[in-house]
């Protein structure tokens, strides 16, 4: 059964980066057909896409954080990270990694069909 | 970006009801369309992908139906375990946008 787990910094400080790691078990990141990103829900509020790394390594990124965001892998470890620049307030949220299947592999459902615990992080001084 | 309208955004229903939430792509995502549920401090969790295929483990009371910019998930016999958030999400192109979501409440 694959798993996602989320670890890093629950307080950031303004204007700080926020950074983010997840650790998977149970599958590797390498497999092909396969997203693996961060997604963020502020407190009481909708879903928003942040970005993803395909298994090839190649990133995409929402293009309203695309400035200050960075996702990287490290396949040595099985895990794949989140990075945000310069936050504020508005960047708390409880961030979700999660996989998602890409629409053009037929062996894989393409939508997210696995996701992380969330770990919410505060941005406050 | 496409942009993910669903309605209505709040909806009171009792148990053994049938419900439909709509959702609306501001242009054309195939059939490329994904339905979430989310329970409160919950994880939110796949449903049906592509449109009208369920997901594992999913009560065949969950439905899903459209294609090009209008879709429909629909649910039968009303359980109380499917009081939640449901949430469109259109895989089609980059950035990956989500509907504002629909709470479901137990009238």
């Amino acid at each position: 059964q694959l798993q996602l787990h989320e670890s890093g910094p629950g307080l950031v400080k303004p204007s700080e980066t926020l950074s983010l790691t997840c650790t998977v078990s149970g599958g590797s990141i390498s497999s092909s057909g396969y997203f693996w990103g961060w997604i963020r829900q502020p407190p009481g509020q909708g879903l928003e896409w942040i970005g993803n790394i395909f298994y090839s390594g190649t990133t995409y990124y929402n293009p309203s954080l695309k400035s200050r965001v960075t996702i990287s892998m490290d396949m040595s470890k099985n895990q794949f990270s989140l990075e945000l620049n310069f936050v504020t307030a508005a960047d708390t949220a409880i961030y979700y990694c999660a996989r998602r299947g890409s629409r053009t592999n037929l062996l894989v459902v393409p939508a997210i069909d696995y996701w992380g615990q969330g770990t919410l992080v505060t941005v406050s001084s | 970006d496409i942009l993910m309208t669903q309605s209505p955004s709040s909806l009171s229903a009792s148990v053994g009801d049938r419900v439909a939430i709509a959702c609306r792509a501001s242009e054309s995502i195939s059939n490329y369309l994904n339905w979430y549920q989310q329970k409160p401090g919950k994880v939110p969790k796949l449903l049906i992908y592509a449109t009208s295929s369920l997901q594992n483990g999913v009560p065949s009371r969950f439905s899903g139906g459209g294609s090009g910019t209008d879709f429909t998930l629909t649910i039968i016999n009303l359980q109380p375990e499917d009081f939640a958030t449901y949430y469109c999400q259109q895989s089609y192109s980059t950035p990956i946008t989500f509907g504002q979501g629909t709470r479901l409440e137990i009238k």
